[in-house]
């Protein structure tokens, strides 16, 4: 009974490849988030998503894309991984801005490049 | 451009005393500064929030400080437990206009038995 679930834990890949990471959301919130968080534990949005619109920080290469199959599920697509994008990308929720309950993360996916 | 400046970025206290994290920020427009708890291996967590109409929140042991006009904020954890250690961080945003949370640097804090 996870609130935000995203898979995998770990993922190890070689540079110029593409991946993906999976989150999903059985909370019921209508806004979906990516952050990444590097070695030095510093979180950086990445993107927000709801039904109606997608927020992308921009600084964020466009190598990097979120796509949204359902309410429920905010992926994770990384294209020409490099170096640099190795660290932990952590998936959140919310209802509307969080407000009183604020987000709800994931436990994160650890990417490492190689 | 740091929007939300967290300080000390790491802190050692001994059991049973008082840890204070300290946040300022740059935009006046925020309007609601949570503060988030993360343990080795997991997501940032709510702990507690404060909106700054009010210039204190205590929920049991944890207590923010916020002054509007100097625009900072603060965490206190009182009586400090081994349990607590964990990354602190302080965040702040605009609630009414959707923006996305801006999370301060994060403050590791070692509470020692």
């Amino acid at each position: 009974d996870t609130a935000v679930s995203q898979t995998p834990k770990y993922l190890v890949t070689q540079m110029g490849n593409d991946k993906s990471i999976k989150c999903e959301q059985n909370l019921g919130h209508d806004t979906m988030y990516w952050y990444k968080q590097d070695s030095k534990k510093f979180l950086k949005i990445m993107f927000s998503y709801n039904n109606k619109e997608l927020i992308i920080n921009e600084t964020v290469p466009n190598r990097f894309s979120p796509k949204s199959p359902d309410k429920a599920h905010l992926n994770l697509h990384i294209n020409s991984l490099e170096l640099g994008d190795s660290a932990v990308y952590f998936c959140a929720s919310s209802q509307g801005a969080g407000g009183s309950y604020g987000y709800t993360f994931g436990s994160g996916t650890r990417l490492t490049v190689v | 451009q740091q929007q939300v400046k967290q300080s000390p970025q790491s802190l050692i206290v001994q059991k049973g005393g008082i840890s204070i994290i300290n946040c300022a920020y740059e935009n006046t427009a925020f309007d609601y500064f949570p503060w988030y708890q993360q343990f080795p291996g997991k997501g940032p967590a709510l702990l507690i929030a404060i909106r700054p109409d009010v210039s204190e929140k205590k929920e049991g042991r944890f207590t923010i400080s916020f002054n509007k006009s100097a625009k900072q904020f603060s965490l206190h954890i009182m009586d400090s437990q081994p349990g607590d250690s964990a990354t602190y961080f302080c965040a702040a945003t605009v609630l009414n206009a959707g923006n996305m949370l801006t999370f301060g640097g994060g403050t590791r804090l070692m509470v020692k038995p």
